[in-house]
């Protein structure tokens, strides 16, 4: 069982359209990172967030960490070709120093 | 911003032989190094956490003896993948970081075995 669960893993959608990625586990977190990672490179960070209720705007995307800091979601407004890729949820505990991540959810845009 | 180099950034070897993995913090110094291994399409899997000058930690079922992890100083840590066999074949990713300053990824290292 993974401690952060990350759904849906695979997302196909049409140039335009909405879409929410979501990252719940029953632990608490005191910071939640969202990754963006293309094939062969390495993972680069999009947004940390660290206090329960924060939301985050980067342009069409928006971040939220939830009241008690067990879940987060991402929300992309009118989807581009370019958001293609591999998004990634990933927790820090409260008493350790590493990052959990979640399954990753694989997002596919068409023109 | 920080940067983390990862060398090299892909790497075939034959079944047998051992292939060593190198991660450098560049303006940074990283107190805390981690490796993960990725199968395609998948998620980062955390193989072991190291902190300068000492043991590396491995993560459950995660054979230390296979996977040599050394953390020589706050700027280089290795993983060494020892009598490498095909199975091994992966998507190595090191990240380090410096006290509670965040993250930061390599860029990968794909490793072959033939």
């Amino acid at each position: 069982t993974q401690l952060l669960e990350q759904s849906p893993q695979f997302l196909s959608i049409q140039e335009g359209e909405n879409l929410t990625v979501y990252c719940n586990s029953s632990s608490v977190f005191s910071s939640l990172q969202w990754y963006r990672q293309e094939p062969g490179e390495g993972p680069v960070l999009l947004v940390t967030v660290v206090t329960g209720g924060e939301v985050k705007k980067l342009k069409r995307l928006t971040f939220q960490f939830g009241d008690a800091r067990k879940d987060s979601s991402l929300h992309i407004t009118a989807a581009q070709p370019g958001d293609t890729g591999l998004y990634l949820c990933a927790g820090e505990r409260e008493y350790g120093n590493k990052l959990v991540f979640g399954a990753g959810t694989i997002l596919r845009v068409k023109s | 911003g920080a940067v983390v180099s990862q060398h090299p950034s892909w790497v075939i070897c034959k079944s047998g032989t051992s292939v060593k993995i190198e991660c450098r913090s560049l303006d940074f110094q990283a107190t805390t190094m981690f490796w993960y291994r990725q199968f395609p399409k998948q998620s980062l899997m955390l193989m072991a956490t190291s902190n300068e000058g000492s043991k590396a930690t491995y993560e459950q079922g995660v054979e230390k003896d296979k996977f040599l992890i050394n953390h020589a100083s706050l700027t280089l840590s290795t993983l060494t993948v020892t009598s490498a066999h095909p199975e091994d074949s992966s998507f190595y990713i090191c990240s380090a970081s410096y006290l509670n300053y965040g993250y930061t990824f390599g860029s990968g290292t794909r490793l072959t075995v033939v």
